[in-house]
């Protein structure tokens, strides 16, 4: 399984954009590069995914490098409702069947 | 539309007993997928059932077990409970054909 590697923790200030990094050097042509959150007491939350082009969602928007070995996630006006554990995973797409596989993400604080 | 439910939301059990967790997944969704989450860490994958078979497998022993029904209901079974055992387990449900995963609120399994 191809690996991803995070910072483990970021802050940001409230109201100001948040980009949180993502490398994945071993990325495979078929690899989907997805975001998950997670929030205090919750389960994990989808927020995106994209595969080669820049994908923006009411939720946030992900910049895939050319490359595509890194990727980051955009939050545009962090709120204190977006402190969570963000995941970077990837995920193949040749199989619809594939087994998710988490890191331990970046623990993102939002300072008011 | 009521998203992933599992039952219970919080169990205890001692060492040597058996326990079953329960999830129900989005309505429309035919794929469930369990993970395991230990504080502080990323949710591990278990093992996903789709068409009321075990699709996928993570690296976790024989004594996790599971099961789908055909309404794709699907219960988690471990047996022989370890004190490792204690942690959250989550179930997310999906779409054939669709990668995106929506998560249940979990179920906290605590093994005295």
């Amino acid at each position: 399984d191809a690996k991803t590697t995070q910072p483990n923790s970021m802050e940001s200030n409230e109201e100001e954009p948040v980009h949180l990094p993502c490398n994945h050097s071993t990325i495979s042509g078929t690899d989907y590069i997805h975001w998950y959150r997670q929030l205090p007491s919750q389960g994990p939350e989808y927020v995106i995914h994209g595969l080669t082009s820049n994908v923006n969602n009411r939720m946030a928007s992900l910049a895939i490098a050319e490359d595509r070995k890194s990727s980051t996630l955009i939050l545009h006006r962090a709120t204190l409702r977006d402190a969570a554990v963000y995941y970077c995973i990837l995920r193949d797409r040749r199989t619809s069947y594939d087994k998710v596989i988490f890191g331990p993400g970046t623990s993102l604080s939002v300072i008011p | 539309d009521a998203g992933v439910t599992q039952s219970p939301t919080h169990l205890i059990k001692t060492r040597g007993q058996q326990v079953t967790l329960r999830c129900s997944p989005k309505s429309g969704h035919d794929t469930v997928s369990w993970y395991q989450q230990a504080l502080g860490q990323g949710p591990q994958f278990i093992f996903q059932y789709y068409e009321e078979e075990e699709r996928q497998r993570g690296n976790f022993p024989d004594r996790f077990s599971g099961h789908q029904f055909p309404n794709y209901s699907s219960e988690l079974n471990v047996n022989a409970l370890l004190l490792g055992d204690s942690a959250l387990y989550l179930c997310a449900s999906s779409l054939n054909l669709v990668y995106e995963q929506y998560f249940g609120p979990g179920t906290r399994l605590t093994v005295t």
